[in-house]
């Protein structure tokens, strides 16, 4: 993998139901993964940022798993809300640089 | 609250008529990006500041310029919009860009979106 991918496109749950996506990123020369939170209209926010094959995070229902050595994370979403619905964006950086290589995000819709 | 705005929100120009985007800091950052994002697309780093050191991507137009005049501060010129400049255009900040050795996390504004008539 050259770039970072995520999936799916977009989601549609229901309030209640549990939900997870992906990020694969290439994992040679892997550094860091991040998970940003994308609301409509407002700033993308920092969710989590993870280095260690195996680093798992949590912040309230929503979690985060790495896996270094084939190159892909997951986030997960416990019991969705409405206030969730956002698109999700990871990114990925290498060793060598300080840039941080984006996916196209997926973008959740959590109807009530 | 320590936060990254962005000035306007929403921007309406010509084909070809120069318009410049604004971002300001109050986290006292050393790092400063331009991300562009279009429809559907992953946010691409156009360019970014190391302080006063201007660091372009290799695939960025020469129509899109920067500025940063001080530490609060930094630009956006496109010099001739064309009608595939229309995007969203997101700045972001970071302490030292993970140059000291840690981990750094981006601080994004809200960004602006851009109309090219």
């Amino acid at each position: 993998i050259l770039n970072v991918e995520q999936s799916p496109q977009s989601l549609h749950v229901q309030e209640g139901d549990s939900t997870n996506f992906t990020c694969s990123f290439p994992s040679s020369n892997f550094y860091a993964l991040h998970w940003y939170r994308w609301e409509t209209a407002k700033s993308p926010e920092a969710l989590f940022v993870m280095t260690l094959n195996g680093d798992e995070k949590k912040k309230g229902r929503i979690s985060a798993t790495l896996n270094t050595k084939e190159g892909y994370s997951y986030l997960y979403i416990k019991g969705s809300q409405p206030e969730d619905s956002a698109t999700y964006l990871c990114a990925s950086r290498s060793y060598n640089t300080d840039k941080l290589i984006f996916g196209t995000g997926t973008r959740l819709q959590v109807f009530p | 609250d320590a936060m990254v705005i962005q000035n306007p929100r929403y921007q309406v120009t010509q084909f070809g008529k120069p318009v410049t985007l604004s971002c300001s800091q109050t986290l006292n950052h050393n790092v400063m990006y331009w991300y562009q994002q279009k429809s559907s697309q992953a946010p691409k780093l156009l360019f970014h500041y190391y302080d006063k050191d201007f660091n372009n991507e290799a695939d960025t137009p020469d129509n899109f310029q920067s500025r940063r005049p001080n530490t609060s501060f930094c630009f956006l010129d496109i010099r001739s919009p064309g009608l595939g400049d229309a995007a969203m255009y997101l700045c972001a900040t970071s302490r030292d860009g993970g140059r000291g050795g840690a981990v750094d996390t981006q601080y994004f504004g809200p960004g602006t979106r851009l109309t090219v008539l």
